[in-house]
């Protein structure tokens, strides 16, 4: 089954740029979805397709893919920006749907 | 206006069968591209894919738990139901349900329902 591998942890300084990877075979030729997860809450959806944002959703996020890694930016970090965040994607090939094991971002 | 709710029972006894239920609206299921997923968390873990039913009543389950999972719908309540046979104790965690379009993105959730698998 395909699997996608991101990072436990990542840390950042409040105003500074933080990257989470998202690795999987061949993940470029799909399309990946992004949610944040705070502490007690469900999931909000952030990045879609790649790189789109939902409404409300703050231009800070962005995302990219290519070849085996998809990466979600997150530009000018706030305190709020600490949570958890998942990357997905559906795997058509098996009709099913992987998440990534988590990120959980921490703003120093 | 989305909204999803979960409800179910709190704490199921092990080897006993899990009935949830995800009550929508704002959407119908009968919408062409419209789907409705569960996805479960274990307490401090990563979340997981459980089971997704599109607007044609087609099926899809996880590889590992494909076994012990029904998912249905019934479009006239706007609802869908979740069934996990032979409940265990990993079994514990808090199940979403979530709208997804059918190219498998979830963009409303539900607040989520802890379930709890002891004696």
């Amino acid at each position: 089954s395909y699997v996608l591998t991101q990072p436990p942890s990542v840390s950042v300084a409040p105003g500074k740029t933080a990257r989470i990877t998202c690795g999987g075979n061949n993940i470029g030729s799909k399309s990946v979805h992004w949610y944040q997860q705070k502490p007690g809450q469900a999931p909000v959806l952030v990045v879609y397709d790649d790189s789109d944002r939902p409404s409300g959703i703050p231009e800070r996020f962005s995302g990219s893919n290519s070849g085996n890694t998809a990466t979600l930016t997150i530009s000018r970090v706030e305190a709020g920006d600490e949570a958890d965040y998942y990357c997905q994607v559906w795997d058509s090939s098996s009709d099913y749907v992987v998440f990534g094991g988590g990120t959980k971002l921490t703003v120093l | 206006q989305v909204t999803l709710r979960e409800s179910g029972p709190a704490l199921v006894k092990p080897t006993q069968t899990l009935t949830l239920t995800c009550t929508f609206s704002g959407f119908s299921l009968s919408t062409s591209g419209m789907c409705v997923s569960w996805i479960r968390q274990p307490p401090g873990k990563a979340l997981e894919w459980l089971a997704l039913i599109d607007w044609d009543d087609d099926k899809y389950y996880s590889t590992s738990l494909k076994t012990r999972l029904t998912i249905s719908k019934d479009t006239s309540k706007n609802q869908v139901v979740l069934t996990m046979t032979n409940m265990d104790p990993v079994d514990t965690a808090t199940y979403y349900c979530a709208r997804a379009s059918d190219s498998g993105l979830f963009d409303y959730w539900g607040q989520g329902t802890l379930v709890t698998v002891s004696s």
